[in-house]
């Protein structure tokens, strides 16, 4: 099966610091990746999808300037956390999808602990 | 469905049982499905998935069945093991997930 890489895998910093997640597809090449937050015992939620070499399209209610997203590559994207408070810790996971835009299965990374101090 | 934050609902099975796991999407346009599993820590897994032109579809010990007059997914899992033990998701092509289900297996 197709492997998205996450890294960090976890990360702790200080409140008013950036953090930047980077998402891997290893195998495959990503025409979409998804990023989504997720709180302790809650559902996955959404936060931006980008295709690659455009801008992210955000959820509403996430704050485009605090979460930067940059799909640079067909094996790459970034997710910056920025300006960090303690509210923004949290559980940052990525997916990745080839192939043809708006279907098919999405493979998802392990995911990134996110603690700020 | 809607990804609404909402605290997972449960359930809980005898090892060996089959499990049942519902979940509603509200998108009526939406022409593709897929179920996901989490385990605790992890990043989602893909179980099965299922296109709107199918009512039904299997996998090894899943099924997945599609309602789309009243626009219902629901995952069958046969002979429930403990290795089931997660947090199971829908997730509709636009990949918003569902509320998800913890679903528990008893020994």
């Amino acid at each position: 099966g197709a492997v998205v890489s996450q890294h960090p895998s976890w990360v702790i910093c200080k409140s008013g610091t950036s953090v930047k997640i980077e998402c891997r597809s290893l195998d495959f090449q990503a025409t979409t990746m998804f990023w989504y937050r997720q709180f302790p015992k809650q559902s996955l939620m959404l936060m931006a999808t980008s295709n690659e070499g455009s801008k992210a399209t955000y959820e509403q209610g996430v704050e485009k300037d605090k979460f930067l997203i940059n799909h640079a590559s067909l094996t790459l994207s970034t997710l910056t956390v920025t300006s960090a408070h303690p509210e923004d810790s949290s559980f940052y996971i990525c997916s990745a999808r080839k192939g043809q835009r708006g279907a098919g299965e999405a493979f998802f990374g392990q995911g990134t602990r996110l603690t700020v101090v | 469905g809607e990804s609404v934050g909402l605290h997972l609902p449960t359930l809980s099975v005898q090892e060996g049982d089959n499990s049942i796991i519902n979940c509603a999407y509200s998108n009526s346009a939406s022409d593709y499905f897929i179920w996901y599993k989490q385990e605790s820590g992890k990043g989602p897994q893909f179980i099965i998935d299922i296109r709107s032109n199918m009512d039904k579809r299997q996998g090894q010990r899943v099924t997945v069945l599609l309602n789309k007059t009243v626009k219902h997914l629901s995952l069958q899992i046969a002979a429930t093991q403990p290795g089931d033990s997660a947090v199971y998701f829908c997730a509709e092509n636009d990949m918003r997930f569902g509320a998800g289900t913890r679903l528990t297996v008893k020994p």
